[in-house]
């Protein structure tokens, strides 16, 4: 069993459309996120979910957004594209600790808008 | 969380010791050192991590310094398939990695 999985592992798209990526982990972990690694292979995070409350959002534009119907999925919801959303989409899993947390990661979902 | 610096790349024979160092100076007495590796095209995978005594798991060991500015990750063996990116991180839980450049270890045959 993948511990976290994310579908579809590629997606081509259009500019201007909507689309989502999904996420789910079976660690039975509270906190979830997502990271977006661009071209240059800069990984950074865009948001985590713990206990469905929105716990960090870097500066990632409102079109981003991410859906959490329980604690094993979070989605992550994209309006209208635009070229520079291609990337490559992480999903991630931790279990809140104390200080020693290790995330999960799943394999990725390679993102291109034309 | 305390900035990390690591050589921007390095090569290891197949079946040697790689060490790969990673020098935190600000790091606070509460930022654990993680290291986490990116094989390419895959999601990063947790390699291991430590505050302050040497750790070893079954992929590699960490060794802190006394004074907790540098740390450096020894994979004994290295084979072709530890070709990766090797990311350390100081931070005090796992949430809000921050993933610098890291080091680009290549294993040669």
């Amino acid at each position: 069993d993948t511990a976290v999985s994310q579908t579809p592992k590629y997606l081509v798209t259009q500019m201007g459309n909507d689309k989502s990526i999904k996420c789910e982990q079976n660690l039975g972990h509270d906190t979830m996120y997502w990271y977006k690694q661009d071209s240059k292979k800069f990984l950074k995070i865009m948001f985590s979910y713990n206990n469905k409350e929105l716990i960090i959002n870097e500066t990632v534009p409102n079109r981003f957004s991410p859906k959490s119907p329980d604690k094993a999925h979070l989605n992550l919801h994209i309006n209208s594209l635009e070229l520079g959303d291609s990337a490559v989409y992480f999903c991630a899993s931790s279990q809140e600790g104390t200080g020693r947390d290790i995330q999960y990661f799943g394999a990725g979902t390679r993102l291109s808008v034309l | 969380d305390a900035k990390t610096t690591q050589p921007t790349s390095m090569d290891c024979a197949e079946g040697r010791a790689a060490n790969l160092p990673c020098n935190h100076s600000t790091i606070s007495g509460n930022e654990y050192v993680y290291w986490y590796r990116q094989i390419h095209s895959q999601g990063p995978q947790y390699i291991i991590h430590g505050l302050k005594n040497n750790e070893t798991n079954e992929m590699a060991s960490l060794i802190i310094t006394e004074d907790r500015k540098s740390s450096t990750l020894i994979l004994p063996h290295a084979t072709l398939r530890d070709t990766a990116v090797y990311y350390c991180i100081a931070k005090t839980g796992a949430n809000n990695l921050f993933f610098g450049t890291g080091t680009r270890l290549t294993v040669i045959p």
